[in-house]
């Protein structure tokens, strides 16, 4: 089993729908990352949060450490927001675990 | 404030042959890594470098991967010889210093075809 798990793997989804990536990690953690990754391109960080919820235009990412669980929610969605989205854990060290990534489609 | 530098960003070379990959981190970051990614999967550390020394090498395969880091800044990680299976994505990225999770900047990687 691995250390952090994202669902769905592939997320397929019409433009202005509302939608979530789940997250979930085994391990302790000092903060939870979530990244994008567009297709040939490198990786932009979205969010690192520890606790409680932050919100950056229309992607929110919310975690909840008693449950080591972690949503990222993307609002009115649009095309240019399809991307293999990533949840990373990292501890004191900032050494991050990488789940596989979730494969977001938003079709006009 | 310039992000972080990766050259090439694609290479395609041969089986066998030696090839190298550059990172510029952005200035001030003293901690440096380098990722592989294959794909469909996420990265996976080969190795991180706190100013000039590798604290983590752990996942480098020794055998045909080198790193170094001269002056704590720029940094290349070499493949000799490759091998098929090293085909993926190369990713550099640089944090101000490790602990409490600062946060990590990714470059744009190089993407590695080995035939």
């Amino acid at each position: 089993k691995n250390e952090v798990e994202q669902s769905p793997q592939n997320l397929t989804a019409q433009e202005g729908e509302f939608i979530t990536i789940n997250c979930s990690y085994s391990v302790g953690i000092s903060a939870l990352h979530w990244l994008q990754q567009h297709p040939g391109g490198g990786i932009v960080s979205l969010f690192m949060l520890s606790s409680g919820k932050k919100k950056h235009g229309r992607l929110i990412a919310t975690i909840n450490i008693q449950e080591k669980h972690s949503s990222l929610h993307i609002t009115a969605s649009h095309p240019r927001d399809s991307a293999v989205y990533i949840c990373a854990v990292s501890g004191a060290t900032n050494k991050l675990i990488f789940g596989t990534g979730t494969l977001l489609a938003v079709q006009p | 404030e310039a992000g972080v530098v990766q050259s090439p960003r694609y290479k395609i070379i041969e089986k066998k042959q030696p090839v190298a990959f550059w990172c510029n981190p952005i200035s001030g970051h003293n901690t440096l890594y380098w990722y592989r990614q294959n794909l469909g999967q996420g990265p996976e550390l080969l190795i991180r470098y706190e100013n000039e020394e590798a604290v983590d090498d752990s996942q480098l395969p020794k055998d045909r991967f080198s790193a170094e880091r001269l002056k704590g800044v720029d940094s290349t990680l070499k493949i000799q010889p490759a091998e098929l299976g090293d085909s993926a994505v190369y990713l550099c990225a640089s944090s101000r210093r490790p602990g409490l999770s600062y946060e990590q900047y990714f470059g744009p990687g190089t993407r590695l075809t080995v035939t």
